[in-house]
């Protein structure tokens, strides 16, 4: 079985800083990996993923993840925090079959 | 263009009674998705359906849940004789085929059962 963990329900950054929230996964097989994002009484929206080659990879936002297979881990960066970006994000993990798992979700509150 | 719309976006129910809820995806995409989220267990996989193949129910959490899709393109989540751990936002999601492919979520449909 495939699962995800977020270890960390809540990651405060003030505005200007660097911000990584955390991902580490287990999957049998090579992993396809995502991170979403859920803004208050919005939907999940698609921010990358992982699929092959590179291991950084840069998506929506200024948002950035590294994948790292030694470790499963699966970071979301983002160089610089706005306060826009306060939101809750999900890692999620393709293995063998065709749905996502998804880890339990990390609040990101970032203070002007 | 237009995204994964899903209706009703809010819906109470008395324990017991029977709800649909409706999910129509983006244009061309083969793989359609039924998600929940709930305070206690997250986001749960229910029912994947790719093209014109058998659906993937290996996450219906009993059989009081069943899924259709027609012509490919709209599905219907049905919940039978819904109780109150029912209650939770139902996700659908698209995507253009699958499991390398970013899936797209509408806005959810929010279920609660009195």
């Amino acid at each position: 079985a495939q699962s995800v963990a977020q270890p960390e329900d809540q990651v405060n950054v003030a505005e200007g800083n660097p911000l990584t929230v955390k991902c580490t996964y287990s999957v049998s097989g090579n992993p396809y990996l995502f991170w979403y994002v859920q803004y208050p009484n919005r939907g999940l929206q698609f921010l990358l993923k992982y699929i092959t080659g590179d291991n950084l990879v840069k998506g929506s936002y200024g948002f950035e993840a590294e994948f790292n297979k030694s470790q499963t881990s699966f970071h979301l960066k983002k160089p610089s925090a706005l306060v826009s970006d306060s939101a809750l994000y999900f890692c999620a993990v393709v293995g063998a079959g065709n749905m996502l798992t998804f880890g339990g979700g990390t609040r990101l509150m970032v203070k002007p | 263009g237009a995204g994964v719309s899903q209706s009703p976006s809010n819906k109470v129910t008395e324990k017991g009674k029977d709800v649909e809820l409706r999910c129509d995806p983006i244009s061309g995409h083969t793989a359609l998705y039924w998600y929940r989220q709930s305070l206690g267990q997250g986001l749960e996989f229910l029912i994947y359906f790719q093209g014109n193949s058998a659906p993937d129910k290996s996450g219906l959490p009993s059989d009081r849940f069943s899924a259709e899709r027609t012509g490919g393109s709209v599905s219907t989540l049905t919940i039978q004789r819904t109780q109150q751990e029912d209650s939770a936002v139902y996700l659908c999601a698209s995507s253009l085929y699958s499991k390398s492919y970013e899936q797209y979520f509408g806005p959810g449909t929010r279920l609660t059962v009195t």
